[in-house]
């Protein structure tokens, strides 16, 4: 049973435009959550986390956001560069590390 | 700096052979992880550690044993190969769990199972 979930695999976004990435997850418990970005043939790499007790975190481009009645949070780039195409994973930090399935994000020209 | 180092990064095995895949670290981190990633599926945990001496399964573990003999070393076995775990497998460390943590991955391993 998943317990973190991305239920868009792909995402596509005009350079300069805003990326909206989403994650849902289960269990009330969780109070940590990160992103990372990977690349084909590499390590996923972290990006941005957030804790529980904040509803936003922002780090240059990326904000993250997190709605914890809903049990969701976003991550948005803005602008989206080209550089950011890649692999964006969720995931929430607990008695271990558990991802979401993924989104690649493509940003066009 | 080396960071976390997957020994090797692609292998071809036949079924029903075994092998060892080798990830080690040099942040003196103390938990260590290991995950395989499928299309369609994400990272799925595999098997962890909270420290040297010890390991605990995660979501996928059958099919596979994990040691931690020494805190810098996590190994990933697989006894008896099968197609289903053509994968590519990573390994990660991470400090401690919880607040103001982050785990960092190595290159990868991609494995396949003929």
């Amino acid at each position: 049973d998943q317990q973190v979930k991305q239920n868009s695999p792909s995402l596509s976004v005009q350079e300069g435009r805003i990326s909206i990435l989403n994650c849902d997850y289960t269990n009330s418990m969780f109070d940590y959550f990160l992103w990372y970005k990977k690349y084909p043939a590499e390590g996923p790499t972290f990006l941005i986390s957030i804790s529980s007790i904040k509803d936003k975190n922002e780090d240059g481009r990326f904000t993250v956001f997190l709605n914890k009645s809903a049990k969701h949070l976003s991550l948005h780039i803005v602008p989206s560069q080209p550089g950011d195409s890649a692999v964006y994973f969720c995931a929430a930090n607990t008695d271990k590390l558990i991802f979401g399935t993924g989104t690649r994000l493509q940003v066009f020209p | 700096n080396a960071g976390v180092t997957q020994t090797p990064k692609f292998r071809v095995l036949k079924t029903g052979q075994s092998m060892t895949l080798l990830c080690a670290q040099d942040m003196n981190h103390e938990y260590m992880y290991w995950y395989r990633q499928d299309p369609g599926m994400g990272l799925r945990l595999i098997h962890y550690s909270v420290g040297e001496g010890t390991t605990a399964k995660g979501e996928v573990p059958d099919g596979y044993n994990v040691s931690r003999l020494k805190k810098q070393n996590f190994l990933l076995g697989l006894e008896s190969a099968a197609p289903s775990q053509t994968s590519v497998y990573f390994c990660a460390s991470s400090y401690l769990l919880g607040q103001n943590t982050e785990a960092f991955f190595g290159q990868g391993t991609r494995l396949t199972v003929v």
